[in-house]
């Protein structure tokens, strides 16, 4: 599988944006990019996923590289109950069936 | 309302004692899958289902079992517990079809934090 290297951690303030990046230099021309986050105590939820054009749903916004070797989760106005760890996976799932691999991600922490 | 339900959410117990960890999803989903948390090593896969009577072996599958008699629901079974599976567990389900891509965002449960003595 593809890797994915992301920062270990990142700051914000509430009510302000949050760009959360993922690089994926190694990235193949089917690997979908998928993001979910993981709240304290909680199992990982589903935020969001892409293949080559940028994505908007309720919760974040995913904008793709042209070269598709990077991506950006933009939380549109953070709040206290984003703190999070966020992932970012590839995966094709054609080729890898329904497995998700999870590493490191990023800790988000949001400043009231 | 949509959800995985794992319980218990916490288990002690000692080496040796066979337990199962139960799951269930009301989403009609037909894939489910197992993971287990450890700081360090992150989500690891354990076994994973595509449909009912259908398992197979994730990345760490030693010393766990699996069923999947019904569609909603997931087990897992530990016949003897040993400390180094005390760890974090979680149960996802996700929408599958066989032969088309299975692209589909998946649904965790709230884990169950297995501690074995």
């Amino acid at each position: 599988d593809a890797k994915t290297t992301q920062p270990n951690s990142m700051e914000s303030n509430e009510e302000e944006p949050v760009h959360l990046p993922c690089n994926h230099s190694t990235i193949s021309g089917t690997d979908y990019i998928h993001w979910y986050r993981q709240l304290p105590s909680q199992g990982p939820e589903y935020v969001i996923h892409g293949l080559t054009s940028n994505v908007n749903n309720r919760m974040a916004s995913l904008a793709i590289a042209e070269d598709r070797k990077s991506s950006t989760l933009i939380l549109h106005r953070a709040t206290l109950r984003d703190a999070a760890v966020y992932y970012c996976i590839l995966r094709d799932p054609l080729r890898s069936g329904s497995r998700l691999t999870f590493g490191e991600g990023t800790q988000l922490t949001v400043n009231p | 309302e949509a959800q995985v339900t794992q319980n218990p959410r916490y288990l002690i117990t000692v080496t040796g004692k066979k337990l199962t960890v139960t799951c269930s999803q009301n989403m009609n989903h037909e894939y489910m899958s197992w993971y287990r948390q450890d700081p360090g090593l992150g989500l690891r896969q354990i076994y994973y289902s595509m449909n009912v009577e259908v398992t197979d072996k994730g990345d760490v599958p030693e010393g766990y079992k699996v069923s999947r008699k019904e569609k909603r629901n997931f087990p897992l079974i530990l016949e003897s517990p040993s400390p180094n599976q005390t760890s974090l567990y979680f149960c996802a389900s996700s929408l599958s079809r066989w032969g088309r891509t299975n692209n589909y965002g998946y649904t965790f449960g709230s884990g169950t934090r297995l501690t074995v003595v």
